[in-house]
């Protein structure tokens, strides 16, 4: 079945520092996202990206951040400097339409 | 502004009993409703969806949701619990728009299965 595949599993970083975390959505999906999940908290949405430009972003997704589609596979969030309220479980998801997404396993980000 | 409620964030349940996880959504516009399960050190599981069909909905592992408008709804069931089904669960909503699918979720709630 496929699947979306994120790398790292895990990082840990520094405070200050950039952090790049990587996904391979599934290969036909038009729809890509980035949602968070802090420690004991809610699943949330960070931001959606359609036709190479982002397409809705939430409050948390502020001038740090940022995604890219660098190439036809990959699909990134960037995290200039991170702060330690950064620290989360980010989860990429991919959908063929605007319906079903489907995640992937997370990358937790343990900021000190 | 579309939001959703999960009642209990701890279930706790014996193997074989039903389970029953409820959920409350808040929505301008007709909804679709998910149930996600997130195992231990995973990612978010789809077992079922609501998009506007048949308001019972069946899922994986045995488990199904009734979508019930007049009280908002989406409740999810399995007759009887299995070990395996220790897990967290995310209900979620979305409206569709035409560039993406943004999903609001619930708190989840973590259940327990006693042998």
């Amino acid at each position: 079945e496929p699947e979306v595949t994120q790398t790292p599993s895990h990082q840990v970083t520094q405070m200050g520092q950039e952090v790049i975390l990587r996904c391979v959505p599934i290969s036909n999906h038009l729809y890509f996202y980035w949602y968070r999940q802090i420690l004991g908290q809610k699943v949330e949405f960070l931001v959606s990206f359609y036709n190479n430009e982002i397409s809705e972003k939430s409050e948390i997704f502020d001038d740090q951040f940022s995604v890219e589609r660098p190439d036809g596979s990959n699909f990134t969030l960037k995290i200039r400097s991170t702060k330690l309220e950064d620290s989360a479980m980010y989860f990429c998801a991919s959908s063929e339409q605007a319906q079903v997404l489907t995640f992937g396993a997370g990358s937790r980000l343990t900021v000190l | 502004a579309q939001s959703v409620t999960q009642l209990g964030s701890h279930v706790s349940v014996s193997e074989g009993a039903l389970v029953l996880l409820r959920c409350n959504y808040s929505s301008s516009v007709p909804p679709y409703l998910f149930w996600y399960v997130q195992y231990p050190n995973q990612g978010l599981q789809l077992l079922l969806k609501y998009t506007s069909a048949a308001t019972l909905v069946k899922g994986i592992n045995g488990f199904e949701a009734e979508f019930k408008k007049s009280e908002t709804s989406f409740h999810l069931t399995k007759p009887s619990a299995h070990m395996s089904d220790a897990a967290e669960y995310f209900c979620a909503v979305s409206e569709s728009g035409a560039a993406g699918n943004k999903l609001t979720f619930g708190g989840g709630t973590r259940v327990l299965v006693k042998p």
